[in-house]
């Protein structure tokens, strides 16, 4: 099993709702990552999940929380969002020294 | 300056052409390297890893610079199929670079 799933894949808020971004894989990775990738741009790191614990934060604004369960799970909680966090959020998992893989991802639209 | 430089074209080949892309890094501690595939509004998807005695997949063939600090990928006998971003990616320890993406449109 190669797969990562993320659920919702569209997602439609408004800037006073909290909703959550969900990410699952089976692989047995140790790390999980959260990525923002906007139109005709490379995916842009966010925050990266090492042993279920956070070992990176790319200065992401605090409206956006992740957490992470357990090994095979990571969420985003999203809150008092802005029009310009309207991307495509895309989960992704790896071992330690080798390649990711990303999940399908969820196309956010922040009104 | 950037982790990862990639030119990002775009390139528009017709069908059975050869093509070639190229990324440079920075950090010479550099260990894994990777080309990913991107449809458009689609993730990322790993084509193939790039290693130190270069490697080749049918069609694609990869490979790395250590010295100049570059990995390539070249693509021969171009199909419509092939057209989507490229992206190369440059891992040390526990982050992944990513170069800017090239874009490939192949034209029948």
């Amino acid at each position: 099993d190669t797969e990562v799933t993320q659920t919702p894949k569209h997602l439609v808020m408004g800037m006073t709702n909290k909703k959550s971004l969900k990410c699952e894989q089976h692989m047995g990775h140790r790390a999980m990552y959260w990525y923002k990738q906007k139109a005709k741009k490379p995916p842009e790191l966010m925050f990266v999940y090492s042993y279920e614990k956070l070992s990176i934060n790319e200065s992401v604004p605090s409206r956006f929380s992740p957490e992470c369960p357990n090994s095979s799970l990571l969420n985003l909680h999203l809150h008092a969002l802005q029009p310009e966090d309207s991307a495509l959020y895309l989960c992704a998992s790896s071992q330690l020294d080798s390649e990711q893989f990303f999940g399908p991802g969820t196309r956010l639209t922040v009104l | 300056r950037k982790e990862v430089e990639q030119d990002p074209g775009p390139f528009n080949v017709p069908e059975g052409a050869t093509v070639a892309f190229n990324c440079t890094y920075s950090n010479s501690a550099s260990q894994s390297f990777f080309w990913y595939r991107q449809d458009c509004r689609k993730e990322p998807k790993l084509l193939m890893s790039v290693y130190s005695s270069g490697n080749e997949d049918g069609r694609f063939t990869a490979q790395l610079n250590r010295a100049s600090q570059y990995i390539s990928l070249l693509i021969r006998d171009s199909k419509l199929s092939d057209s989507a971003t490229y992206l190369c990616v440059v891992r040390p320890g526990n982050q992944f670079y990513f170069g800017t993406g090239t874009s490939l449109t192949v034209i029948p």
